[in-house]
């Protein structure tokens, strides 16, 4: 998992409800990512954080809220006003430079 | 503005036959190029990577690709498919920190 451990694997919800996604990583890196990958699409960048109490928007923030406290944790929230929810959330680190190192992924259904 | 383009959704090749997922890409400057591989309801991981140096590059499990700048491509290959190689590969570029991944291709290796 490239010292990036991502939990719970699967997660189901009731729409309109808020859910938290965790991403931890051990290895003391600066930088954090969070992607959205959907059938077909590839992934897409959510949030991005290259510092403790810092992060930035990427191309489909919208619907999503992120923290960065501290350095080892990067929570990603998928709030209701995500209107498609449903998807595969990958959170990813980069190694000493690219490439990027993913999590195992957690797997969100909203129903 | 930066893009890769995976031409194939999905390519099939019998088991001990030659491979290649193709892959072209855009962008101003000189990219890092990337092959990830990604397992059922598993993360990313990396299989290659083009840095800088011999437009040849050999990666995991046999892999290799070219890297071909006057065609802007990036295609992967393998002289001979095994079964496990059967999963969904992403090309990617990084540019000054930006990575941009196509939309997968999903391989099938059939025995």
């Amino acid at each position: 998992d490239g010292g990036i451990t991502q939990s719970p694997k699967y997660l189901f919800r009731k729409e309109g409800q808020n859910v938290t996604l965790s991403c931890e990583q051990n290895l003391n890196h600066d930088a954090m990512y969070w992607y959205r990958q959907d059938p077909g699409q590839g992934l897409r960048l959510i949030y991005y954080s290259q510092i403790v109490n810092d992060f930035q928007k990427g191309d489909i923030a919208e619907g999503y809220s992120v923290s960065r406290e501290k350095k080892e944790s990067f929570p990603l929230t998928v709030t209701s006003a995500q209107k498609n929810p449903t998807a595969f959330y990958l959170c990813a680190r980069p190694a000493s430079g690219p490439p990027l190192h993913f999590g195992n992924g957690t797997r969100l259904t909203v129903t | 503005a930066q893009s890769v383009a995976q031409p194939e959704d999905q390519v099939n090749v019998a088991e001990g036959n030659p491979l290649t997922v193709k892959c072209t890409y855009s962008v101003s400057g000189n990219p890092y190029l990337f092959w990830y591989v990604q397992y059922p309801n598993r993360g990313l991981q990396v299989l290659l990577k083009y840095i800088t140096g011999d437009n040849l590059v050999k990666g995991s499990y046999g892999f290799e690709a070219e890297f071909n700048k006057s065609q802007t491509s990036f295609h992967l290959k393998k002289p001979s498919a095994l079964v496990s190689d059967s999963a969904l590969y992403f090309c990617a570029l990084t540019n000054a920190g930006k990575s941009t991944f196509g939309d997968g291709t999903t391989l099938t290796v059939k025995p």
